[in-house]
């Protein structure tokens, strides 16, 4: 069963500085990941995803995730955070690349960028 | 992007009552759907695969008798909450496979509300 573990409920971050959002997983085989956003009362906008390659990937809104096979982790980044990046976002995981498997979500962070 | 939506957007109901709530994919056929709930507390728990033109299959621990999925179209999954009681109270978020751009779409939720 695959499962994935977001650490922080909330982080916090001065506009303009870098900001990292946590994900770790746990999967049988070959991860696939996922990041999410939603901002209030609007459903999940696709930010990135990690298949395979590079294990760097970069997305939507100048965020990046990186893909750390020995520490399973999936944490997501942005060089330099907007308030306009203040939202909910998750991690998601599937055991399989194909879209019409199941994606299971962790249990998301509230990222919040003071001006 | 592909989209997705959901009818009614939000909903209050009485205890007892069943309450149907829609997801259409409008720009593209879906031959499977997933349903999901999301808790006060953030996390998005998957209720059930909805796979067009056969029974959907439910995550363990959700009731099928109460949660009944019905994709009756390539373009539209129905979910009933029947017997609506306060603790179904939720926001139910759906999500459809574009299988040309092997892709989920996420429709924007409906907030179930049982008084």
């Amino acid at each position: 069963a695959q499962s994935v573990a977001q650490p922080e409920d909330q982080v916090n971050v001065a506009e303009g500085n870098p900001l990292t959002v946590k994900c770790t997983y746990s999967v049988s085989g070959n991860p696939y990941l996922f990041w999410y956003v939603q901002y209030p009362n609007r459903g999940l906008q696709f930010l990135l995803k990690y298949i395979t390659g590079d294990n760097l990937v970069k997305g939507s809104y100048g965020f990046e995730a990186e893909f750390n096979k020995s520490q399973t982790s999936f944490h997501l980044k942005k060089p330099s955070a907007l308030v306009s990046d203040s939202a909910l976002y998750f991690c998601a995981v599937s055991s399989d690349y194909s879209s019409a498997s199941k994606i299971i979500f962790g249990s998301g962070t509230r990222l919040s960028i003071r001006p | 992007g592909a989209v997705v939506s959901q009818h009614p957007s939000r909903v209050i109901c009485k205890s007892g009552t069943s309450v149907k709530i829609e997801c259409r994919s409008l720009d593209f056929q879906a031959t499977t759907m997933f349903w999901y709930r999301q808790f006060p507390k953030k996390s998005l728990m998957l209720m059930a695969t909805s796979n067009e033109g056969s029974k959907a299959t439910y995550e363990q621990g959700v009731e099928k008798d109460k949660f009944l999925i019905n994709h009756a179209s390539l373009t539209l999954s129905t979910l009933t909450v029947t017997s609506a009681h306060p603790e179904d109270s939720s926001f139910y978020i759906c999500s459809a496979r574009d299988s040309l751009r092997d892709e989920q779409f996420f429709g924007p939720g409906t907030r179930l509300t049982v008084l």
